[in-house]
């Protein structure tokens, strides 16, 4: 079976410019989560979402950035107006929900350089 | 709140010796605990987790972690290091405490060297 997946696996941007950064997690997944990892660092939470709950957007740094998840299934986050802080490895996962002691499923990372 | 704290940025151990990374929590209610690596350049993985029974629990790749209540910590453990254990290896918890469903939280993890 296929695992999480991400795309693109590299983004190069200029300062300024809008992004989108798209995770399909694993069929029957109803959880899925976005972190950011800053190079060789510890993992950062942005938001997750459950079955069609509302989102935990706790994480989100500021209103640049923002995620949606169409029909239960793929998601896109999307930074606006990107900053050279925002340069970071970008990872998904999915769990097969959000309660008990499932674990998580990540992705490769979408590698985000604002130039 | 919860929490979470490795409190080595880095462990270094010769091959074949044993080799530990350490893990301390703070939750409100019991927790749910979790080992993830990271191997260069690749995505992290799962290597395991405690929800309840018995506080020694296995998992992969040789890796066996102890959960212990009173000193509220859950170190990775494994016998004899291998050059290929080499990673970030990150600890993970959640309070199954929160009425609601709550986020995993993830420590800041800790690099492994493992020289030959």
């Amino acid at each position: 079976g296929a695992g999480v997946s991400q795309s693109p696996s590299n983004k190069v941007t200029e300062k300024g410019k809008d992004v989108e950064l798209r995770c399909d997690p694993i069929s029957g997944h109803t959880a899925l989560y976005w972190y950011r990892q800053s190079l060789g660092q510890g993992l950062e939470f942005l938001i997750y979402f459950q079955g069609n709950s509302a989102p935990d957007k706790s994480g989100l740094p500021s209103d640049r950035f923002s995620a949606e998840r169409t029909g239960g299934s793929v998601s896109t986050l999307t930074i606006q107006r990107t900053q050279q802080e925002d340069s970071a490895v970008y990872l998904c996962a999915s769990s097969l929900n959000i309660n008990g002691g499932n674990e998580q499923f990540f992705g490769p990372g979408t590698r985000l350089t604002v130039l | 709140a919860q929490s979470v704290a490795q409190p080595e940025d880095q462990v270094n151990v010769a091959e074949g010796n044993p080799l530990t990374v350490k893990c301390t929590y703070s939750v409100s209610g019991n927790p749910y605990l979790f080992w993830y690596v990271q191997y260069p350049n690749r995505g992290l993985q799962f290597l395991l987790k405690y929800i309840t029974g018995d506080n020694l629990v296995k998992g992969s790749y040789g890796f066996e972690a102890e959960f212990n209540k009173s000193q509220t910590s859950f170190h990775l453990k494994k016998p004899s290091a291998l050059v290929s254990d080499s990673a970030l290896y990150f600890c993970a918890v959640r309070d199954i405490g929160y009425s609601s469903a709550s986020k995993i939280i993830f420590g800041s993890g800790t690099r492994l060297s493992i020289r030959p």
